[in-house]
C-alpha cells in the first residue's frame, strides 16, 4: 500500500498570511501513460464531510477560491493557502488514487493564530 | 440537486450485522465509480471499498475483506454496504462518495455506525 505522510500535523497561521501543507507518498503518483499525478486534497470542517479542493495535484475544483493551490510531482506535494481566511480553519487531507488501495494522509489541522 | 444521502447507521453489538445504503440523485449514476470511506471518532479518513460502474470490479481494504460487501443497484441509483461480523474498531462515520474514477468529487454527509456491547 502507498503510505501518505503529511506535515506538519497542525499549524496556526494569522489571517491573511500563507499556510503551507506538505504531503509525501511512499511511491510515485505520476502516471507514465498520461503524465498526471494522482493526488487530491480535501478540506474537512468539524461535523462536515470532506470537501474536494484539488485533483491531479494542481487542478482546483469548481468554486474553490484561487487562494488554494496545489503543486508538486512524483512523491512530494504541497497545498498552499495564499492568504488565510477565517473559514479556512479546518483539517486538510491529501489522498492518492494512483494505486489500490486508495489511501489518505493523516491530516493537517489549520488553525487561526 | 446533485447529492448522495446515506442511511442505515445504528448501534449494533460486536458480531452483529448492518446494511448501509446511499441514494444518489442529480447526476448520471451509471457513469461513476462508487466508494465507501469511513472516519472513526476523532480520527482521519480511511478508504473502505469501491466498485466500478457496472459492479464487475470491487475492492476492499484488508481489514474488512470477508466481512463487508459492496454492491449497487443502478436501476435504483443506490449503493450499499453489507457489514457482517462487526467489530468495535468498525465504529465510524461512513461516507458514500462518487467520481469518474477512484477520485471522489462528490460526498454524502455520512451515517454513524457504533459497534458496542
Amino acid at each position: 500500500d502507498i503510505v501518505m505522510t503529511q506535515s506538519p500535523d497542525s499549524l496556526a497561521v494569522s489571517l491573511g498570511e500563507r499556510a503551507t501543507i506538505n504531503c509525501k507518498s511512499s511511491q510515485s503518483l505520476l502516471s507514465n501513460s498520461n503524465n498526471k499525478n494522482y493526488l487530491a486534497w480535501y478540506q474537512q470542517r468539524p461535523g462536515q464531510p470532506p470537501k474536494p479542493l484539488i485533483s491531479w495535484a494542481s487542478t482546483r475544483e469548481s468554486g474553490v477560491p484561487d487562494r488554494f493551490s496545489g503543486s508538486g510531482s512524483g512523491t512530494d506535494f504541497t497545498l498552499t493557502i495564499s492568504s488565510l481566511q477565517a473559514e479556512d480553519a479546518a483539517i486538510y487531507y491529501c489522498h492518492q488514487y494512483h494505486s489500490g488501495p486508495p489511501t489518505f494522509g493523516g491530516g493537517t489541522k489549520v488553525e487561526i493564530k | 440537486e446533485v447529492q448522495l444521502v446515506e442511511s442505515g447507521g445504528d448501534l449494533v453489538q460486536p458480531g452483529g450485522s448492518l446494511r448501509l445504503s446511499c441514494a444518489a440523485s442529480g447526476f448520471t449514476f451509471t457513469n461513476n465509480w462508487m466508494t465507501w470511506v469511513r472516519q472513526a471518532p476523532g480520527k482521519g479518513l480511511e478508504w473502505v471499498a469501491n466498485m466500478n460502474q457496472d459492479g464487475s470490479v470491487k475492492d476492499y481494504v484488508d481489514s474488512v475483506k470477508g466481512r463487508f460487501t459492496i454492491s449497487r443497484d443502478n436501476t435504483k441509483k443506490s449503493l450499499y454496504l453489507q457489514m457482517n461480523n462487526l467489530r468495535i474498531e468498525d465504529t465510524a462515520v461512513y461516507f458514500c462518495a462518487s467520481g469518474a474514477g477512484w477520485y471522489c468529487d462528490l460526498w454524502g454527509r455520512g451515517t454513524l455506525v457504533t459497534v458496542s456491547s
